[in-house]
């Protein structure tokens, strides 16, 4: 069974605060990551789809890098806003040929205003 | 949008009846998906389909059947349901390569 593992769980941050969050997963046989924004009652949308060591990917004030030998990749929020307040899920696929995407329990952000 | 949609979206039903849900798209997508949704889980892999007629499990199939028949439609089936099937299931697809999920937008099942 494949552990995809995220950090911190929830947080509570600021309007105007920067905040970042961890997605870790197993450092072997890396294929793709993929980051989801999740806000309640809605589908998860895609944010990032990341496949090489040392990505870096942006879109408007969230940025995403990924180290695929360490096993982990952060997304980083800049000044929070209440719009952002979501579910961050990664989700995570071993080069084994079977296409399975396997994802992390969520970080659940809330930004207070 | 990848035109992906589940039906129905609520259902009730009682332990041990079967239940179907269904999952259509219209782009194509090779690849889908069906998950389960739980607090404290995230989403949990049920079973999945790389293609017609080409299945496999996930993290929790134990208690689910899935058919592709057609490359639009993806269902998942609960034999005789139980309560610990109560959930919400989301469907996605894809396609090969690096590209991103396309979520439906869920069906809430609860089995009393």
């Amino acid at each position: 069974i494949l552990n995809v593992e995220q950090s911190p769980q929830s947080l509570h941050v600021q309007e105007g605060d920067s905040t970042n969050f961890t997605c870790s997963f197993p450092s072997s046989n890396f294929y793709a990551l993929h980051w989801y924004r999740w806000e309640t009652a809605k589908s998860p949308e895609a944010l990032f789809v990341m496949t090489l060591n040392g990505d870096e990917k942006k879109k408007g004030r969230i940025s995403a890098t990924l180290n695929t030998k360490e096993g982990y990749s952060y997304l980083y929020i800049k000044g929070s806003q209440p719009e952002d307040s979501a579910t961050y899920l990664c989700a995570f696929m071993r080069a084994s040929g079977t296409y399975k995407y396997i994802f992390g329990t969520g970080t659940r952000l809330k930004v207070l205003a | 949008d990848a035109g992906i949609t589940q039906s129905p979206r609520h259902k009730v039903t009682e332990t041990g009846t079967p239940v179907t849900l269904r999952c259509h798209q219209t782009e194509n997508h090779r690849y889908m998906y069906w998950y389960r949704q739980d607090p404290g889980h995230g989403l949990r892999l049920i079973h999945y389909s790389y293609g017609v007629k080409d299945t496999d499990k996930g993290e929790v199939s134990d208690g689910y059947s899935v058919s592709r028949s057609k490359t639009e439609d993806f269902l998942l089936t609960l034999e005789s349901a139980t309560s610990s099937q109560t959930s919400v299931y989301f469907c996605a697809s894809t396609t090969p390569g690096n590209s991103p999920f396309h979520f439906g937008n869920g069906t809430r099942l609860t089995v009393t």
